[in-house]
C-alpha cells in the first residue's frame, strides 16, 4: 500500500496523559499536513510542513500540541496533558508541491478518545 | 460565521434522481475550489476540482460563481454508492497549501 499511513488507528487515553501519533506520507510528497475532525464538522487545519520545515501552525494548536517531521519523511503529532476536548479524528495528508490545484491524499486517521 | 458554509442535509433521494448541493464562501481572496467526498468513518477523498468555466466528470457537474461566492455540485442519475458526505473546500491565494473545509452535506440515496 503506497498511500498515507497513520498509526495507531484508535487511541483511548485518560485525561492528563500524553499521546503521540505517527504519519507516513506518500514517499515522493514533500508537503505534509495535519487536520483535526470532530463529528459533524469538516476537517480543520492544524499544521503544515514543507520537507522538514513547519511553515504554519494554526491557532487551534495550543502549546500542548507539537508536531515534527525530522527528516522530511514521516511526521509525529504529540499532545501533552490531554483534555476531553482533544477527542477527535486526527487526519494526516500529503501532497506534492508544484501543481496549481494540488491534490491532497489523506490517511485513514487516528481516532483519539480522551476519557 | 464560518468561512465555508454548507447545508448539512441530509438529502434523501431515490436512485436515479438528480440532486444539487450548494456552498458559499466568505473570503473573496479564495482562489481554488474543490469538492471532496467522505464516506462514513473514512478519510476525505478528492471528488473534483471546480473551475471558473464549470466542469463535468461523468454524472458530476461543478459550477463556480465568483461574483456571488458560490459553488455548486450537481449529481445526475444518483446511485446507491453516491451516499456519502460531500465537503466543499476552498483555498486562499496567500496560503494555497491550506484547505478550508465546509462541514459537509450528507447525501442518502435510497433504492
Amino acid at each position: 500500500d503506497t498511500g498515507v499511513s497513520q498509526n495507531p488507528r484508535h487511541k483511548i487515553t485518560k485525561r492528563g496523559q500524553n499521546v503521540t501519533f505517527r504519519c507516513d506520507p506518500i514517499s515522493e510528497h514533500n508537503r505534509l499536513y495535519w487536520y483535526r475532525q470532530t463529528l459533524g464538522q469538516g476537517p480543520e487545519f492544524l499544521t503544515y510542513f514543507q520537507n522538514e520545515a513547519q511553515l504554519e501552525k494554526s491557532r487551534l494548536l495550543s502549546d500542548r500540541f507539537s508536531a515534527e517531521r525530522p527528516k522530511g519523511s514521516f511526521s509525529t503529532l504529540e499532545i501533552q496533558r490531554t483534555e476531553q476536548g482533544d477527542s477527535a479524528m486526527y487526519l494526516c495528508a500529503s501532497s506534492f508541491e508544484g501543481r496549481t490545484n494540488e491534490k491532497l491524499f489523506f490517511g485513514s486517521g487516528t481516532q483519539l478518545s480522551v476519557l | 460565521r464560518k468561512e465555508v458554509e454548507q447545508d448539512p442535509g441530509p438529502f434523501n433521494v431515490p436512485e436515479g434522481a438528480t440532486v444539487a448541493f450548494n456552498c458559499t464562501y466568505s473570503n473573496s481572496a479564495s482562489q481554488s475550489f474543490f469538492w471532496y467526498r467522505q464516506d462514513c468513518r473514512k478519510e476525505p477523498k478528492l471528488l473534483m476540482s471546480v473551475y471558473s468555466s464549470g466542469n463535468e466528470d461523468g454524472r458530476f457537474t461543478a459550477q463556480l460563481n465568483r461574483a456571488s461566492q458560490y459553488i455548486s455540485l450537481l449529481i445526475r442519475d444518483s446511485k446507491l454508492s453516491d451516499s456519502a458526505t460531500y465537503l466543499c473546500v476552498v483555498s486562499r491565494m496567500d496560503s494555497s497549501y491550506k484547505l478550508i473545509f465546509g462541514s459537509g452535506t450528507r447525501l442518502l440515496v435510497r433504492p
